[in-house]
Protein backbone atom coordinates (compact mmCIF):
# COMPACT_ATOMS: atom_id res chain seq x y z
CA UNK A 1 0.00 0.00 0.00
CA UNK A 2 0.83 3.82 -1.03
CA UNK A 3 1.38 6.11 1.80
CA UNK A 4 3.50 7.40 4.63
CA UNK A 5 4.60 5.41 7.79
CA UNK A 6 5.93 7.31 10.87
CA UNK A 7 7.34 5.68 13.79
CA UNK A 8 6.86 4.71 16.91
CA UNK A 9 3.49 5.72 17.31
CA UNK A 10 4.38 7.14 20.85
CA UNK A 11 7.88 8.26 22.50
CA UNK A 12 8.79 8.95 25.86
CA UNK A 13 11.52 11.10 26.33
CA UNK A 14 13.43 12.08 29.73
CA UNK A 15 14.71 16.00 29.70
CA UNK A 16 18.17 17.10 28.20
CA UNK A 17 17.90 13.91 25.52
CA UNK A 18 17.80 14.00 21.77
CA UNK A 19 15.54 12.24 20.00
CA UNK A 20 14.53 11.32 16.16
CA UNK A 21 10.91 11.07 14.79
CA UNK A 22 11.09 8.71 11.54
CA UNK A 23 8.90 9.41 8.79
CA UNK A 24 8.96 7.20 5.15
CA UNK A 25 7.31 7.19 2.20
CA UNK A 26 6.11 5.30 -0.48
CA UNK A 27 4.24 7.74 -2.68
CA UNK A 28 7.41 8.91 -4.90
CA UNK A 29 6.69 12.50 -3.81
CA UNK A 30 9.52 15.05 -3.67
CA UNK A 31 8.34 17.35 -0.82
CA UNK A 32 8.07 16.71 2.78
CA UNK A 33 7.47 18.41 5.86
CA UNK A 34 7.19 18.23 9.75
CA UNK A 35 4.41 19.79 11.49
CA UNK A 36 3.86 19.82 15.21
CA UNK A 37 0.45 19.85 17.04
CA UNK A 38 -0.14 21.20 20.30
CA UNK A 39 -3.32 20.39 22.32
CA UNK A 40 -6.33 22.56 20.55
CA UNK A 41 -4.43 24.28 18.05
CA UNK A 42 -3.81 23.86 14.67
CA UNK A 43 -0.86 22.60 13.48
CA UNK A 44 2.67 24.32 12.53
CA UNK A 45 5.29 23.74 10.25
CA UNK A 46 8.54 23.10 11.53
CA UNK A 47 10.67 21.94 8.74
CA UNK A 48 10.45 21.40 4.93
CA UNK A 49 12.04 19.53 1.89
CA UNK A 50 11.35 20.10 -1.30
CA UNK A 51 13.83 18.28 -2.64
CA UNK A 52 16.84 15.48 -1.89
CA UNK A 53 19.64 17.28 0.12
CA UNK A 54 17.98 20.50 0.22
CA UNK A 55 15.38 21.37 3.02
CA UNK A 56 14.38 24.73 4.58
CA UNK A 57 13.17 26.37 8.39
CA UNK A 58 9.46 26.35 8.92
CA UNK A 59 7.92 28.46 11.08
CA UNK A 60 9.41 26.96 14.43
CA UNK A 61 12.89 25.38 13.42
CA UNK A 62 14.39 26.42 16.79
CA UNK A 63 15.72 23.05 18.90
CA UNK A 64 14.76 20.71 16.13
CA UNK A 65 16.99 19.46 13.20
CA UNK A 66 15.85 17.29 10.18
CA UNK A 67 18.19 15.55 6.87
CA UNK A 68 17.28 14.39 3.96
CA UNK A 69 19.26 12.48 2.29
CA UNK A 70 17.15 9.82 0.27
CA UNK A 71 13.66 10.76 -1.56
CA UNK A 72 11.46 8.29 0.79
CA UNK A 73 12.74 8.96 4.10
CA UNK A 74 12.97 12.66 6.12
CA UNK A 75 13.40 12.05 10.07
CA UNK A 76 13.04 14.78 12.28
CA UNK A 77 15.25 15.03 15.64
CA UNK A 78 14.21 17.28 18.62
CA UNK A 79 17.00 18.16 20.40
CA UNK A 80 17.56 18.79 23.93
CA UNK A 81 17.24 22.50 23.35
CA UNK A 82 13.89 22.29 22.30
CA UNK A 83 12.15 24.21 25.40
CA UNK A 84 8.81 22.56 25.31
CA UNK A 85 8.76 19.27 23.21
CA UNK A 86 5.67 17.88 24.14
CA UNK A 87 3.29 17.36 21.42
CA UNK A 88 2.07 15.95 18.46
CA UNK A 89 4.05 15.54 15.48
CA UNK A 90 2.77 14.98 11.70
CA UNK A 91 5.05 14.23 8.88
CA UNK A 92 3.54 14.88 5.43
CA UNK A 93 4.35 14.71 1.63
CA UNK A 94 3.52 15.62 -1.40
CA UNK A 95 4.25 15.82 -5.12
CA UNK A 96 5.57 19.55 -5.06
CA UNK A 97 5.01 20.38 -8.34
CA UNK A 98 1.33 21.00 -10.38
CA UNK A 99 -0.66 19.21 -7.75
CA UNK A 100 0.33 20.39 -4.53
CA UNK A 101 -1.94 17.96 -2.39
CA UNK A 102 -0.27 16.59 0.43
CA UNK A 103 -0.81 13.54 2.41
CA UNK A 104 -0.23 12.65 6.21
CA UNK A 105 1.19 9.73 8.32
CA UNK A 106 -0.19 8.69 11.43
CA UNK A 107 1.78 10.88 13.12
CA UNK A 108 4.22 10.45 16.96
CA UNK A 109 3.02 11.45 20.12
CA UNK A 110 6.26 12.38 21.81
CA UNK A 111 5.87 13.00 25.75
CA UNK A 112 9.09 14.48 27.87
CA UNK A 113 8.98 12.84 31.23
CA UNK B 1 2.52 35.42 5.66
CA UNK B 2 -0.99 34.28 4.86
CA UNK B 3 -3.41 34.24 7.47
CA UNK B 4 -6.16 31.33 7.56
CA UNK B 5 -9.47 31.84 9.76
CA UNK B 6 -12.02 29.22 10.41
CA UNK B 7 -15.38 29.12 12.16
CA UNK B 8 -16.97 28.49 14.09
CA UNK B 9 -14.31 27.06 16.09
CA UNK B 10 -16.80 25.09 18.12
CA UNK B 11 -20.04 23.36 16.80
CA UNK B 12 -22.31 21.15 18.15
CA UNK B 13 -25.19 19.12 16.43
CA UNK B 14 -27.28 16.12 16.42
CA UNK B 15 -27.49 13.83 14.91
CA UNK B 16 -29.25 13.97 11.12
CA UNK B 17 -28.76 18.02 11.14
CA UNK B 18 -26.69 19.34 8.34
CA UNK B 19 -23.89 22.24 9.12
CA UNK B 20 -21.39 24.60 7.16
CA UNK B 21 -17.92 25.32 7.78
CA UNK B 22 -16.38 28.41 6.72
CA UNK B 23 -12.57 29.29 5.61
CA UNK B 24 -11.36 32.51 5.00
CA UNK B 25 -7.75 33.43 3.72
CA UNK B 26 -5.69 36.48 3.46
CA UNK B 27 -4.14 36.47 -0.01
CA UNK B 28 -4.81 34.27 -3.63
CA UNK B 29 -3.65 30.08 -2.60
CA UNK B 30 -3.01 27.73 -5.19
CA UNK B 31 -3.68 24.99 -3.19
CA UNK B 32 -6.71 24.85 -0.47
CA UNK B 33 -7.64 21.29 1.37
CA UNK B 34 -10.20 20.42 3.59
CA UNK B 35 -9.08 17.58 6.65
CA UNK B 36 -10.96 15.97 8.87
CA UNK B 37 -8.37 15.00 11.70
CA UNK B 38 -10.10 11.62 13.71
CA UNK B 39 -10.07 11.11 17.25
CA UNK B 40 -6.39 9.09 16.79
CA UNK B 41 -4.86 12.25 15.59
CA UNK B 42 -4.40 11.35 12.05
CA UNK B 43 -5.37 13.87 9.17
CA UNK B 44 -7.86 12.61 6.64
CA UNK B 45 -7.98 14.08 3.36
CA UNK B 46 -11.51 15.16 2.61
CA UNK B 47 -10.82 17.62 -0.87
CA UNK B 48 -8.41 19.50 -2.48
CA UNK B 49 -10.28 22.21 -3.98
CA UNK B 50 -8.12 25.25 -4.71
CA UNK B 51 -11.72 26.62 -6.83
CA UNK B 52 -15.21 25.28 -7.70
CA UNK B 53 -17.36 23.20 -6.04
CA UNK B 54 -17.24 18.64 -5.24
CA UNK B 55 -18.67 16.41 -3.40
CA UNK B 56 -18.15 13.48 -1.86
CA UNK B 57 -21.40 11.58 -0.38
CA UNK B 58 -22.07 13.42 2.30
CA UNK B 59 -19.81 16.10 2.34
CA UNK B 60 -19.45 18.76 -0.18
CA UNK B 61 -17.02 21.90 -0.60
CA UNK B 62 -16.75 25.32 -2.68
CA UNK B 63 -13.94 27.80 -2.46
CA UNK B 64 -14.37 30.59 -4.68
CA UNK B 65 -10.78 32.03 -4.57
CA UNK B 66 -11.74 35.67 -5.77
CA UNK B 67 -13.47 36.46 -2.79
CA UNK B 68 -10.74 34.42 -0.46
CA UNK B 69 -13.07 31.82 1.14
CA UNK B 70 -14.39 28.01 1.17
CA UNK B 71 -17.18 26.52 2.74
CA UNK B 72 -17.59 22.68 3.37
CA UNK B 73 -20.93 21.34 3.94
CA UNK B 74 -21.64 18.17 5.90
CA UNK B 75 -25.39 16.91 5.33
CA UNK B 76 -27.42 14.46 7.54
CA UNK B 77 -24.58 14.25 10.22
CA UNK B 78 -23.28 11.20 11.76
CA UNK B 79 -21.62 11.09 15.11
CA UNK B 80 -18.55 9.29 13.12
CA UNK B 81 -18.13 12.50 11.48
CA UNK B 82 -16.85 14.60 14.91
CA UNK B 83 -13.82 15.78 14.97
CA UNK B 84 -11.62 18.58 14.38
CA UNK B 85 -11.96 19.74 10.78
CA UNK B 86 -9.11 22.13 9.46
CA UNK B 87 -8.77 24.22 6.24
CA UNK B 88 -5.18 24.81 5.05
CA UNK B 89 -3.83 26.87 1.83
CA UNK B 90 -0.75 26.90 0.09
CA UNK B 91 0.50 29.79 -2.37
CA UNK B 92 2.08 27.78 -4.78
CA UNK B 93 5.10 29.22 -6.89
CA UNK B 94 8.23 28.00 -5.24
CA UNK B 95 7.03 27.38 -1.67
CA UNK B 96 4.70 24.11 -1.40
CA UNK B 97 4.16 24.77 2.26
CA UNK B 98 0.43 24.86 3.89
CA UNK B 99 -0.34 27.18 6.44
CA UNK B 100 -3.35 25.50 8.73
CA UNK B 101 -6.08 27.32 10.11
CA UNK B 102 -7.31 26.22 14.04
CA UNK B 103 -9.59 24.40 12.91
CA UNK B 104 -13.70 23.74 13.90
CA UNK B 105 -14.39 21.33 16.58
CA UNK B 106 -17.93 19.50 15.53
CA UNK B 107 -19.41 17.48 18.20
CA UNK B 108 -22.58 15.08 16.71
CA UNK B 109 -24.56 14.05 19.40
CA UNK B 110 -27.21 10.84 19.22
Amino acid sequence: DGGITQSPKYLFRKEGQNVTLSCEQNLNHDAMYWYRQDPGQGLRLIYYSQIVNDFQKGDIAEGYSVSREKKESFPLTVTSAQKNPTAFYLCASSTGIVNTEAFFGQGTRLTVV
Amino acid sequence: GIQVEQSPPDLILQEGANSTLRCNFSDSVNNLQWFHQNPWGQLINLFYIPSGTKQNGRLSATTVATERYSLLYISSSQTTDSGVYFCAVNRGGSNYKLTFGKGTLLTVNP
